[in-house]
């Protein structure tokens, strides 16, 4: 079975700051892929970056970059210059192995930017 | 545009009405998939298909059906909707999976916000 972990409670940042959400996951998959998706509050689920399990360099997408720890089952997401727009709901998701590409998400975490 | 298209965006019904949300993609994605939001559970899957006619069980699927009779369309069907099926649904599509380290990206729909009375 696949987990995925955010325990961070509503993080804040300053705008232009940067800011690091956490992400761990347990999986007994050797192959799987890593996600996050941000929903603002009009609720559309906004796909930010993907990872993959065998990829040895940390994937980065403009403002947005995954810090990839596989040892210690971490995905976390560092996004940098933080803009009043970043302020959303994040989720953490990963797929594995199986037939069923399905996604398999945390619970989310807040984020907040203030000017 | 690539898109995946669902409706209603809001549905207001009451206990025991059949109901259909639809769901396109414009992408000739062989995988679809039918997720649930509510609050504190995060996106928990109902049914996925894996192409026309290819259809299975996610996590929740007590209470939902659906069909996959052509590539673009994933309909959900709430039989008898009960106020526990009270969510946010999302459709999402994809290609099928390749081997690690391809980039595979779920596209997912605007949502349907159902209360059921």
């Amino acid at each position: 079975a696949q987990k995925i972990t955010q325990t961070q409670p509503g993080m804040f940042v300053q705008e232009k700051e940067a800011v690091t959400l956490d992400c761990t996951y347990d999986t007994s998959d050797q192959s799987y892929g890593l996600f996050w998706y941000k929903q603002p509050s009009s609720g559309e689920m906004i796909f930010l970056i993907y990872q993959g399990s065998y990829d040895e360099q940390n994937a980065t997408e403009g403002r947005y970059s995954l810090n990839f720890q596989k040892a210690r089952k971490s995905a976390n997401l560092v996004i940098s210059a933080s803009q009043l727009g970043d302020s959303a709901m994040y989720f953490c998701a990963m797929r594995g192995a199986g037939a069923n590409s399905k996604l398999t998400f945390g619970k989310g975490i807040t984020l907040s930017v203030r000017p | 545009e690539a898109q995946v298209t669902q409706n209603p965006r809001y549905l207001i019904t009451v206990t025991g009405k059949k109901l259909t949300v639809t769901c396109s993609q414009n992408m000739n994605h062989e995988y679809m998939s039918w997720y649930r939001q509510d609050p504190g559970l995060g996106l928990r899957q109902i049914y996925y298909s894996m192409n026309v006619e290819v259809t299975d069980k996610g996590d929740v699927p007590e209470g939902y059906k659906v069909s996959r009779k052509e590539k673009r369309n994933f309909p959900l069907i709430l039989e008898s909707p009960s106020p526990n099926q009270t969510s946010l649904y999302f459709c999402a599509s994809s290609i099928l999976r390749t081997s690690g380290g391809a980039q595979e990206t779920q596209y997912f729909g605007p949502g349907t916000r159902l209360l059921v009375l």
